[in-house]
C-alpha cells in the first residue's frame, strides 16, 4: 500500500517569509495529492489538491507542486501570516480512493 | 447543510467499557471512513464505507468494529476499551466516489481510557 513520508515535523518561519513543506510518496499508481490543514482543537480542513497530470497549482499565497518521477509533492506558502500557523498534513490516494497521510508539519509563523 | 457531524464530542471511558462513537452527514456522499489521530502519526485509517452496505478495514482496525446504517451515518463501535484506544476519531466522508473528491472531516470525538 501506499507510505507517505512528510519533512519537516516543526517549521518556523518570520512573518512575511516562506514555508516550504515536502512529502514523499510510495506508490507510484497514486494519483491524486491533497493538503489538509488542522488548526488546534479543530478538524482537518482541505487547502489545496493536485492530480498527477499537473505539475504545479496555485491558489493565492499557497502552491503545490508534484513530481511524479521523483515521487515528492511540495506545499509552498508565501507571504505567511500569523493564521497560518496550524498543523499541515499531505496525503496520497490508494487504490479505493483511501488517503493515507503524512504525519504532520507544525508550523509556526513568528510575529 | 450540516455537513459531517459525530456525536459525543468528548467521552470517558473505563477499561473494558464499550461504547459507540456516531457520525452523520447531509450531503449525500457515498463513501464514509473513520480515522484516529494520535500525536504525532497523523490521521490513521480504521474502517471505511465505500457506499451503502459496504464496509472494509484500513491501517488501524482491531479493537472496533463499524456499521453503516444507511447512506448517512456510518457509527463506530468499540467493544472493549483499552487505554490505547485513548485518542481522537475523525469521520469523513465523499462525495460520488471518483478519484480525487474532497473528503469532509467532522468536528472529532476525543476519547479518553482510563
Amino acid at each position: 500500500g501506499e507510505n507517505v513520508e512528510q519533512h519537516p515535523s516543526t517549521l518556523s518561519v518570520q512573518e512575511g517569509d516562506s514555508a516550504v513543506i515536502k512529502c514523499t510518496y510510495s506508490d507510484s499508481a497514486s494519483n491524486y495529492f491533497p493538503w489538509y490543514k488542522q488548526e488546534l482543537g479543530k478538524r482537518p480542513q482541505l487547502i489545496i489538491d493536485i492530480r498527477s497530470n499537473v505539475g504545479e497549482k496555485k491558489d493565492q499565497r499557497i502552491a503545490v507542486t508534484l513530481n511524479k518521477t521523483a515521487k515528492h509533492f511540495s506545499l509552498h506558502i508565501t507571504e505567511t501570516q500569523p493564521e497560518d500557523s496550524a498543523v499541515y498534513f499531505c496525503a496520497g490516494m490508494e487504490y479505493g480512493n483511501k488517503l493515507v497521510f503524512g504525519a504532520g508539519t507544525i508550523l509556526r509563523v513568528k510575529s | 447543510n450540516a455537513g459531517v457531524t459525530q456525536t459525543p464530542k468528548f467521552q470517558v471511558l473505563k477499561t473494558g467499557q464499550s461504547m459507540t462513537l456516531q457520525c452523520a452527514q447531509d450531503m449525500n456522499h457515498n463513501s464514509m471512513y473513520w480515522y484516529r489521530q494520535d500525536p504525532g502519526m497523523g490521521l490513521r485509517l480504521i474502517y471505511y464505507s465505500a457506499s451503502e452496505g459496504t464496509t472494509d478495514k484500513g491501517e488501524v482496525p482491531n479493537g472496533y468494529n463499524v456499521s453503516r446504517l444507511n447512506k448517512r451515518e456510518f457509527s463506530l463501535r468499540l467493544e472493549s476499551a483499552a487505554p490505547s484506544q485513548t485518542s481522537v476519531y475523525f469521520c469523513a466522508s465523499t462525495g460520488q466516489g471518483g478519484t480525487g473528491e474532497t473528503q469532509y472531516f467532522g468536528p472529532g470525538t476525543r476519547l479518553l481510557v482510563l
